[in-house]
């Protein structure tokens, strides 16, 4: 079935790398997704990544995919406090249905002074 | 360009009180979708409807129903409110390369 797994909370100290895992079982899926939530806010897109893919950089994120393992990370480095936010990692159903995307629980990335 | 907008902002129902919540896009996307967020559960896919004209049911569209009016607007109307339907609902729509862009959220309490 589909499901896409993430741990709930991460806290990290201002300054320091985050990491934030996810892991998903639809292998066919097109796109790869890491949204942020800011307190009160909808979801803002923050990066992705083509199936076809194993790592994108841009700016202080980074994203690793290891299809193999079914495996998503989001790392943030030189965390700031304006970084504090539910993350979400999603994947797209494309090509079998690219109407839908299925979304993580949501990890809770709290940065500390 | 607004993007995705949502009214209202908030909204508290009372058991079986009925309501629509509205939303619309002016990036001419195709696909609109509606979720609901809970804690601890993400997103929920309620309804999406893929073109204009259509819709079809998503993860948890039971005691909700939808209307795709144009290609702007998808509604979203809980005829006979639950204490269950207690949540924030998210519009989004998608561009093609499934990339969805969400509304602010519409914070529902019912009592």
């Amino acid at each position: 079935g589909e499901d896409v797994e993430q741990s709930l909370f991460l806290s990290v100290r201002e300054g320091d790398s985050s990491v934030i895992n996810c892991t998903y079982t639809d292998s066919s899926s097109t796109y790869l997704y890491w949204y942020k939530q800011e307190p009160g806010a909808g979801l803002q897109l923050l990066t992705y990544i083509f199936s076809n893919m194993d790592m994108k950089q841009d700016q202080r994120l980074t994203v690793l995919l290891n299809k193999k393992d079914k495996h998503l990370s989001l790392r943030i480095a030189d965390t700031q406090t304006g970084d504090s936010a539910i993350y979400f990692c999603a994947e797209s159903m494309a090509p079998v249905n690219t109407d839908k995307l299925i979304f993580g629980t949501g990890t809770r990335l709290q940065v500390f002074p | 360009n607004a993007g995705v907008t949502q009214t209202p902002k908030f909204q508290v129902l009372k058991t079986g009180q009925s309501m629509t919540l509205q939303c619309a896009q002016d990036m001419n996307h195709n696909s609109m979708y509606w979720y609901r967020q809970d804690p601890g559960m993400g997103l929920r896919l309620i309804y999406y409807s893929a073109s204009e004209g259509t819709t079809d049911k998503g993860e948890v569209p039971n005691g909700y129903n939808v209307s795709r009016l144009n290609k702007r607007e998808f509604s979203l109307r809980l005829e006979s409110a639950a204490p269950s339907q207690t949540s924030v609902y998210f519009c989004a729509s998608r561009t093609r390369r499934d990339e969805q862009f969400f509304g602010p959220g519409t914070r529902l309490t019912v009592l």
